[in-house]
């Protein structure tokens, strides 16, 4: 099983469609969970944090299920500015590993 | 706001020949790595530093990587005798904690022809 495991996608989308992302991680004792954004040719950046309880910010829901090893991320209402890839990242002892992640592309 | 800061921002090199990729992470930012990324491919990690000692490394940071933190400010990777396939780009990170975010720089483009 792979450390990080993500759709793969890519995901077309028209604007202000709801989009869901999974993410599924092997390590049973990692203990942060983040998603990322990359945009083409840029470098990563936080979209937020993962907890235990779900979070959510803005349009964007966050899930984790630790028992089934499972992250999952909602974006409500997307927008163009949303295309981007989504990276899922969890913690692998004192490192983060990264899913491959998964494109969106959000149309007109 | 502070900023990882890298340089070069491209590079272009003769394989086989050494190379030192620069940067600078967020002043009191105790945890430092790299990370690259082969053009379509996935982040991948290579190495995670801290107290001035690598702290973990993956199978691709292998004999001829080796990471320094010469002074207060600069964390650096050397690339002894590169090859074609490490051609990618290289990110560097810095974060408060362990587990906490990872704040990326603008990465480093190495061509190796």
């Amino acid at each position: 099983r792979k450390e990080v495991e993500q759709d793969p996608g890519p995901f077309n989308v028209p604007e202000g469609a709801t989009v869901a992302f999974n993410c599924t991680y092997s390590n049973s004792a990692s203990q942060s969970f983040f998603w990322y954004r990359q945009d083409c040719r840029k470098e990563p950046k936080l979209l937020m944090s993962v907890y235990s309880s779900g979070n959510e910010d803005g349009r964007f829901t966050a899930q984790l299920n630790r028992a089934s090893q499972y992250i999952s991320l909602l974006i409500r209402d997307s927008k163009l500015s949303d295309s981007a890839t989504y990276l899922c990242v969890v913690n692998w002892g004192n490192d983060m590993r990264f899913g491959a992640g998964t494109r969106l592309t959000v149309k007109p | 706001e502070p900023e990882v800061t890298q340089t070069p921002s491209h590079q272009v090199t003769q394989m086989g020949q050494e190379v030192i990729l620069r940067c600078v992470p967020i002043s009191n930012h105790l945890y430092f790595y790299w990370y690259r990324q082969i053009l379509g491919q996935k982040v991948e990690f290579l190495v995670s530093f801290y107290n001035n000692e690598i702290s973990e490394k993956s199978e691709i940071f292998d004999d001829q990587f080796s990471v320094e933190r010469p002074d207060g400010s600069n964390f650096t990777l050397k690339i002894r005798s590169t090859k074609l396939e490490d051609s990618a780009m290289y990110f560097c990170a810095s974060s408060e904690l362990n587990t906490g975010e990872l704040f990326f720089g603008e990465g480093s483009r190495l061509t190796v022809l």
